[in-house]
């Protein structure tokens, strides 16, 4: 069954650091999402990506995010320059559809210390 | 900003019985709901969805029931079983960008 993967699992990095995190969505999905969920707390939306262009962003996705679709197959999501409130569990999403069921990745966990 | 609220943070009910997870939404123009399942560091693995246009949907042991004008769905899963225990959230929709708002979750533990 086809899924969404995401890579690290775990991210540890320091401070002020750049990260990337990673994501290979459905083959055949045209929506791309990443959530995040920290500890404790619901799962939040952070940006929609359709037709290699931002569709939709939430107030959490200021200047330090961006994301990107590299090649026909990856997604990534990069913070210029973490923070310790960005710790979180950063979750990838695609689905066929801008209204339709959006199917997660495993996850990454990022902790910046 | 709580456009979609699950108030009970948790839920405990007796294999075999029926498990009610609800969900309330204040947004009127949501309209798609889903529910999805999560583990302890696992991403959200969907259930089941609900547009609303329609009051019921039901798949297996899983029926999800939509009130419009109480702006309330609820997720009844009969019979419930141990591997059932995860976190429940409800998640709503309302534009093309297929961007969802996620309640606050519920925890199930269902006992043998």
């Amino acid at each position: 069954e086809p899924e969404v993967t995401q890579t690290p699992s775990h991210q540890v990095t320091q401070m002020g650091q750049e990260v990337i995190l990673r994501c290979v969505p459905i083959s055949n999905h045209l929506y791309f999402y990443w959530y995040r969920q920290i500890l404790g707390q619901k799962v939040e939306f952070l940006v929609s990506f359709y037709n290699n262009e931002i569709s939709e962003k939430s107030e959490i996705f200021d200047d330090q995010f961006s994301v990107e679709r590299p090649d026909g197959s990856n997604f990534t999501l990069k913070i210029r320059s973490t923070k310790l409130e960005d710790s979180a569990m950063y979750f990838c999403a695609s689905s066929e559809s801008g209204h339709g069921v959006a199917f997660f990745g495993q996850g990454t966990r990022l902790t910046v210390v | 900003d709580q456009q979609v609220k699950q108030n009970s943070p948790s839920l405990s009910v007796q294999e075999g019985r029926i498990s009610i997870l609800n969900c309330d939404y204040t947004n009127s123009m949501f309209d798609y709901f889903l529910w999805y399942k999560k583990y302890p560091a696992e991403g959200p693995t969907f259930l089941i969805s609900i547009s609303s246009i329609k009051d019921k949907n039901e798949d297996g042991r899983f029926t999800v029931f939509l009130n419009k004008s109480a702006k309330h769905l609820s997720l009844h899963i009969v019979p419930s079983q141990p591997g059932d225990s995860a976190v429940y959230f409800c998640a709503a929709s309302g534009d093309n960008t297929g961007k969802l708002i996620f309640g606050q979750g519920t925890t199930l533990q269902v006992k043998p």
